[in-house]
């Protein structure tokens, strides 16, 4: 049968606009969360991390907040830049030690 | 500190064909992990490989196998290649303590024909 491509939401901002991009997860056991940053041609990059005794944590431009009781994770990003625009994925761990699961991903397109 | 290291950037084999990717992970990372990047299927787990033991792994056939060194190096195999394989391999480590966030390198994009 013909393969079905996975369509990545996507959000268009402008920049100096702030984005906010949301991941909902499914296991109520996960309790660690990350976002990457995943740019064309390249492997993921860490942005920020949160572990489930926090409801938020904040780094250089960017927040993440966590939502347990409704399982939602979202990455804010102040001042949005043209170099921001790349794909970001949020991840969960529940196995203790290495072991990621990925959302699908959103693409974050920055205009001038 | 150097980053994680794939080699190769790219390959492109048939169908039937074995193929061989190295993973270098950062210096003092034990812990070795391998994902598989598709545009139908996103990210996903492979497996991970920590002490030259796999200690997790994800839902992929025999086919794909993968082995660490005593120098924390990682390997893996995909043999009898399908048009499927076809996909962005992805290595990532980190030192291994419990809940812990990966560092990826740059992956191996696989071509089959």
């Amino acid at each position: 049968g013909e393969s079905v491509g996975l369509h990545l939401p996507t959000l268009s901002v402008q920049e100096g606009d702030n984005s906010i991009i949301n991941c909902a997860y499914s296991n109520s056991a996960s309790d660690y969360f990350i976002w990457y940053k995943q740019e064309s041609g390249k492997g993921p990059q860490f942005i920020i991390d949160i572990r489930s005794n926090m409801d938020k944590r904040q780094g250089q431009r960017v927040t993440v907040l966590l939502n347990k009781t409704v399982k939602h994770l979202s990455l804010q990003i102040a001042a949005t830049q043209p170099g921001d625009s790349a794909v970001y994925f949020c991840a969960e761990n529940t196995e203790g030690y290495s072991t990621l699961t990925f959302g699908k991903g959103t693409m974050l397109l920055v205009s001038p | 500190k150097a980053g994680v290291t794939q080699t190769p950037r790219y390959l492109i084999k048939t169908r039937g064909q074995q193929v061989t990717l190295s993973c270098s992970p950062i210096s003092g990372h034990r812990s070795v992990s391998w994902y598989q990047q598709t545009p139908g299927q996103g990210l996903q787990f492979l497996f991970e490989y920590f002490s030259e033991t796999q200690r997790n792994k994800g839902n992929f056939p025999g086919r794909f196998s993968g082995r660490q060194f005593s120098n924390s190096r990682s390997e893996m195999n995909v043999s009898t290649l399908e048009l499927g394989d076809s996909a962005l391999y992805l290595c990532a480590s980190s030192r291994d303590r419990q809940n812990e966030k990966l560092f990826f390198g740059s992956g191996t994009q696989l071509s089959v024909l």
